[in-house]
């Protein structure tokens, strides 16, 4: 299995500031790696697919960068909705797994 | 727009089969592949498995030889059956749609639209 590790585990900013979780493949994936925002209690909410497209709805302020084992979901200028847990998941191979998971708490 | 939403019994005791049904809503289960993933207490998620609306499967290997997901489509419904189930199989579990976009020759595959989650628990 191609294991998903994230930096960090959590993370405390503030509203306005510019915020970069990092996420790293065992193995190369190509640009197989998708975002999910995750809200205390809610089902998770897919932000960006391969590697760096924007799914519709989401706002600009979210991006993703990278290919081959290392990827970065930055968020420009947090605001108050943003503070949760983001999961990075590979696509590439089967199982499609995840990160463990990166909260992001209000400083 | 596509609405998905669990079903089945919150608890379930030791050694006995879990079972859970996803119902699709405001679209058709037809041309699409369909989840499911779960997250024991406080802890990250995990891929349980995918089924194709024709009914082609792909497993965690992890959890193969307990899994069984299959697809009604005259009731616009997929379930999922796990069997012989623990503690350690007291989770959130959710249900998604999953997408395949290609790209560059390149096949591309997320998960857009999920399920609200019901929460099982394995307890006697």
């Amino acid at each position: 299995d191609i294991q998903m590790t994230q930096s960090p585990s959590s993370l405390s900013a503030s509203v306005g500031d510019r915020v970069t979780i990092t996420c790293r493949a065992s193995q190369s994936i190509s640009s197989y790696l998708n975002w999910y925002q995750q809200k205390p209690g809610k089902a998770p909410k897919l932000l960006i697919y391969a590697a760096s497209s924007l799914q519709s709805g989401v706002p600009s302020r979210f991006s993703g960068s990278g290919s081959g084992t290392d990827f970065t979901l930055t968020i420009s200028s947090l605001q108050p909705e943003d503070f949760a847990t983001y999961y990075c998941q590979q696509s590439y191979s089967t199982p499609p797994g995840f990160g463990q998971g990166t909260k992001l708490e209000i400083k | 727009q596509v609405q998905l939403q669990e079903s089945g019994p919150g608890l379930v005791k030791p050694s006995e089969t879990l079972s859970l049904t996803c119902t699709v809503s405001g679209g058709s289960i037809s041309s699409y592949y369909w989840s499911w993933i779960r997250q024991p207490p406080g802890k990250g998620l995990e891929w349980i498995g995918y089924i194709y609306y024709s009914g082609s499967t792909n497993y965690n290997p992890s959890l193969k030889s307990r899994v069984t997901i299959s697809v009604d489509t005259s009731k616009n419904q997929f379930s999922l059956k796990l069997s012989s189930v623990t503690a350690a199989d007291t989770a959130v579990y959710y249900c998604a749609r999953r997408i395949t976009m290609v790209r560059g020759g390149r096949y591309y595959y997320y998960m857009d639209v999920w399920g609200k989650g019901t929460t099982v628990t394995v307890s006697s």
